[in-house]
């Protein structure tokens, strides 16, 4: 069974420019959360989708946003660049059976870096 | 709020056991898990606990005190390849799930 797929894996942007990440689940799974990582603030929760609807959000602003799409692909989305937005961004999924809904599975990541 | 506490750093020799605290103060706590990340790569999956207890997988054992808000992953027979940040983490069920990370501890194993 492939792995998630994160794509592109590194990206090069300058301040007040969007960006646009896309996240390929494992088959099957539904979930799919988003993640920053920085050096200094460790992982941070984005959000959750889960069937095409974004069922929780971090404490990120207005900036940051996603969708789902109905093969479970996911996007996220920044907009207006910021220098601070420079961090490793990744994608989780999730199966939807008792159990496995608990054990999260990570794309290798999208590194951005905003100059 | 919600927050997780863990150490920052352990230093443990190669056949070794180590133990790595976690405690948290969460609203909406489903369950605790642990995460494995080395330099580079994304973060895999360790063990989840949603019930009082330990949980073993093979080398790897995790534990749970809900009373308590407090959890701890072991690592026994340490080997050179853990060396790497273990970050523990809280499913939360807010109407949705979400999962808060702790900062990592990053285990050094020493030969």
């Amino acid at each position: 069974k492939a792995g998630v797929t994160q794509t592109p894996r590194y990206l090069i942007k300058t301040r007040g420019q969007q960006v646009t990440l896309s996240c390929s689940p494992i088959s099957g799974h539904r979930s799919v959360s988003w993640y920053q990582q920085t050096p200094g603030q460790g992982l941070q929760f984005l959000f959750e989708y889960f069937s095409e609807t974004q069922r929780n959000k971090g404490n990120f602003p207005g900036r940051f946003s996603g969708r789902q799409f109905s093969n479970s692909r996911s996007e996220m989305n920044v907009s207006t660049l910021e220098l601070g937005d420079s961090a490793l961004y990744l994608c989780a999924s999730s199966g939807t059976g008792a159990g496995s809904y608990n054990e999260q599975f990570f794309g290798p990541g999208t590194r951005l870096t905003v100059l | 709020g919600q927050s997780l506490e863990q150490p920052s750093e352990v230093t443990a020799v190669e056949g070794a056991i180590v133990q790595i605290n976690c405690t948290y103060q969460t609203s909406g706590f489903y369950g605790l898990s642990w995460y494995q990340q080395h330099d580079g790569g994304a973060p895999t999956f360790l063990s989840y606990n949603g019930l009082d207890g330990l949980e073993e997988t093979g080398r790897f054992s995790s534990f749970l005190s809900r009373s308590d808000s407090y959890g701890y992953l072991l690592l026994q027979e340490l080997q050179m390849k853990d060396s790497a940040s273990y970050f523990c983490a809280v499913r939360l069920n807010t109407g949705g799930f979400k999962t808060i990370f702790g900062a990592g501890t990053r285990l050094f194993v020493k030969a």
